[in-house]
């Protein structure tokens, strides 16, 4: 079956550490996404890929990184300069303009 | 500024009752919407969306919407409310030309009693 996987379900982070979270589709969808949501603040985007080997930072970047050398695969990496990581994060991908299908999440903890 | 909002940040409802989500959106012509619903701990499902065309779009579980333009409104309706029905329900827009970001409402978190 098509979709999209996200690992693992949930991460533990301690103060310091960079850690990455995985992304994969079997879509072949073009574009992807990373969205970070917190209680009553909805979706917000982090970075987002239109075709392999480019990206574009969304609306809170900071602290973020991205890679896309595969179209498949889209991970993200929380990096110790994101102060408050603690989060529920969401990937996603779509061909443009079309709905976007949605993983099941990873939630992030820091310790 | 584009965005989309939805007034209702909670909404209670009891089971069999009618149900209606609002949406509104701000953006320079008309999107594409979309609603999505998500039960806690899970990623976003869409439940239907609206290209063009019949302004009332028919989704799964039951669900319609209503684009109205002259509104800006893009509400989510059931007839009938289920118990299973109990999630968050997002609003969610995108431009039909050269953009690949989605702007997404904040969401309202139905409770349904039985």
């Amino acid at each position: 079956d098509g979709g999209i996987t996200q690992s693992p379900k949930y991460l533990f982070r301690k103060e310091g550490q960079n850690v990455t979270l995985s992304c994969e589709q079997n879509l072949n969808h073009d574009a992807m996404y990373w969205y970070r949501q917190d209680p009553g603040q909805g979706l917000r985007l982090i970075y987002y890929s239109q075709i392999v080997n480019d990206f574009q930072k969304g609306d809170i970047a900071e602290g973020y990184s991205v890679s896309r050398e595969k179209k498949e695969s889209f991970p993200l990496t929380v990096t110790s300069a994101q102060k408050n990581p603690t989060a529920f994060y969401l990937c996603a991908s779509s061909m443009r303009p079309n709905e976007q299908f949605f993983g099941p999440g990873t939630r992030l903890t820091v310790l | 500024a584009q965005s989309v909002t939805q007034p209702d940040i909670h909404i209670t409802v009891s089971e069999g009752a009618s149900l209606e989500l609002r949406c509104n959106y701000s953006y320079g012509a008309t999107p594409y919407l979309f609603w999505y619903v998500q039960s806690p701990g899970q990623g976003l499902q869409l439940l239907l969306k609206y290209f063009s065309g019949d302004t009332l779009v028919q989704g799964i579980k039951g669900f319609e919407a209503e684009f109205k333009r002259s509104q800006s409104s893009f509400n989510l309706r059931k007839p009938s409310v289920h118990w299973s029905d109990a999630a968050e329900y997002f609003c969610a827009v995108v431009g039909t030309s050269g953009t690949y970001k989605y702007i997404f409402g904040t969401g309202t978190r139905l409770k349904v009693l039985a």
